[in-house]
C-alpha cells in the first residue's frame, strides 16, 4: 500500500538556522514524490518534485530510494518559510496523490 | 499558472439538507479532478477521483451515495453532500490535473462546510 509518513507535526527553528523536514514513504514501485506548501490563508501549492531536481525558494529534496525518504532541506531558514508542508506521493503521472500528515514549520525571529 | 476555483468558499446548512460544491478549472481543461477532505490541523484525505464523462472512483470508506460527484465537462466537477450531518462539517478541497504541465495538480482554495 502507498503511504507517506511525516513524523514531525511541528518543527520550530530560528531564522538563519538549517531546516530539515522529514518524509518517508512506502511504495513497491517507483513513485513520484512531491513537496507541497500551504501558507497561512492560502491554497495548497506545489513546492517541488523529485523529478525536477531543482531548488525552489532555497529548498531542495533528494529522493533516497534505499531509505525510502524524501526529506526537504533548506540551509538558512527565513521567516516567510513559516507554513504547513506536506510530502506527497503518486504512482504514475495521471494518478491520485497521497499526502502525508503534514509538518508545520515555524521560523522564529 | 493554471487556476482552479471553488464555489462557494463557505457554506452553512442545516442537518438533512444537501449542499453542492463546484470546482472549476479556469484556464485549462481537466479530464481528471480530485476531491479531498481536510479536518482541522490534519492532512488532506482523498475522497474520490473524478473523470470527465464517467463515474467517480471513491476511496475506501467514502460513501458514494452520500458524496455525489459529477464531472460533466472538462472544466467543472461538482460534489454534492447529501443529507448533511454535523459530522460532515469540514474543509473540502478539489484539485484538477493539467495534462499540459507534466500532469501537475492544481488545487482550489477550498470550501468550508458547516452543518448545524
Amino acid at each position: 500500500a502507498q503511504r507517506v509518513t511525516q513524523p514531525e507535526k511541528l518543527l520550530s527553528v530560528f531564522k538563519g538556522a538549517p531546516v530539515e523536514l522529514k518524509c518517508n514513504y512506502s511504495y513497491s514501485g517507483s513513485p513520484e514524490l512531491f513537496w507541497y506548501v500551504q501558507y497561512s490563508r492560502q491554497r495548497l501549492q506545489l513546492l517541488l518534485r523529485h523529478i525536477s531536481r531543482e531548488s525552489i525558494k532555497g529548498f531542495t529534496a533528494d529522493l533516497n530510494k534505499g531509505e525510502t525518504s524524501f526529506h526537504l532541506k533548506k540551509p538558512f531558514a527565513q521567516e516567510e518559510d513559516s507554513a504547513m508542508y506536506y510530502c506527497a506521493l503518486r504512482s504514475s503521472s495521471a494518478s491520485k496523490i497521497i499526502f502525508g500528515s503534514g509538518t508545520r514549520l515555524s521560523i522564529r525571529p | 499558472g493554471a487556476v482552479v476555483s471553488q464555489h462557494p468558499s463557505r457554506v452553512i446548512c442545516k442537518s438533512g439538507t444537501s449542499v453542492k460544491i463546484e470546482c472549476r478549472s479556469l484556464d485549462f481543461q481537466a479530464t481528471t479532478m480530485f476531491w479531498y477532505r481536510q479536518f482541522p490541523k490534519q492532512s488532506l484525505m482523498l475522497m474520490a477521483t473524478s473523470n470527465e464523462g464517467s463515474k467517480a472512483t471513491y476511496e475506501q470508506g467514502v460513501e458514494k451515495d452520500k458524496f455525489l460527484i459529477n464531472h460533466a465537462s472538462l472544466t467543472l466537477s461538482t460534489l454534492t453532500v447529501t443529507s448533511a450531518h454535523p459530522e460532515d462539517s469540514s474543509f473540502y478541497i478539489c484539485s484538477a490535473l493539467s495534462g499540459r504541465s507534466s500532469y501537475e495538480q492544481y488545487f482550489g482554495p477550498g470550501t468550508r462546510l458547516t452543518v448545524t
